[in-house]
């Protein structure tokens, strides 16, 4: 069955600072990857996804995703992160058979001014 | 994208009743999805309902303890029946509509069973 790891549960970043969460997942075959941002009070929504193509993919809010296959890796970064993106990120992968989105435990991400 | 629209957004709940959550797509969909998200943890599929056939249900979830309707492209509800505290979760809807692309979600339940 696919799986999805995040490895950070918590961060916490002064604003600028640069933002780099690990996501990696488990199966082998064609996978579509996605990473998801809550914000406090707010739905899940969108940051960006990967099909196919370029392996570094650019998000919304300057946030950006590399597909590295041999690592199974799709890691989330930022280069100069803002108080507002203190929020609750999840990577999310389709693929393997199943229907519905397989998800990490999720990384609650905190910037302090 | 689609917007979508879930209630009620919390619930408190006695032991041993049941709740249905319902969830409305501003656009028609072909599929829709039911999560659970436990405290402290990830989101986990619960079901996936598609219009015109019975709701496909993961392993470790049952049709007896969260049936599911799905009358039309743009809605669906969820059932939690027979609640025990264990069954205090986020309960999240969410819709695709273009074959796994891009799945949109609704603000979610916050159930609480007491």
């Amino acid at each position: 069955a696919q799986s999805v790891s995040q490895h950070n549960h918590h961060v916490i970043l002064s604003e600028a600072a640069s933002l780099e969460l690990g996501c990696n997942y488990s199966y082998g075959g064609t996978v579509n990857l996605f990473w998801y941002v809550q914000y406090p009070g707010q739905h899940l929504q969108l940051l960006l996804k990967y099909f196919s193509g370029d392996p570094l993919v650019k998000g919304i809010k300057g946030f950006e995703a590399e597909f590295i296959k041999s690592k199974f890796s799709f890691n989330l970064r930022k280069p100069s992160v803002q108080w507002s993106d203190t929020a609750e990120y999840f990577c999310a992968a389709l693929g393997g058979g199943a229907d519905g989105l397989t998800f990490g435990k999720g990384t609650h991400l905190i910037i302090q001014p | 994208s689609a917007v979508i629209s879930q209630k009620p957004s919390r619930d408190i709940c006695q032991r041993g009743t049941s709740l249905t959550i319902q969830c409305q797509v501003d656009s028609q969909v072909t599929m829709m999805f039911w999560y659970r998200q436990q405290p402290g943890q990830s989101l986990t599929l619960i079901a996936t309902a598609n219009q015109g056939s019975e709701a496909t249900y993961e392993s470790g979830f049952v049709i007896d303890k969260f049936p599911i309707s799905r009358p039309n492209l743009t809605f669906s509800t969820l059932t939690v029946s027979n609640m025990s505290p264990e069954d205090s979760s986020i309960y999240l809807c969410s819709a695709d509509r273009s074959g796994g692309t891009e799945a949109f979600f609704g603000q979610g339940t916050r159930l609480t069973v007491v």
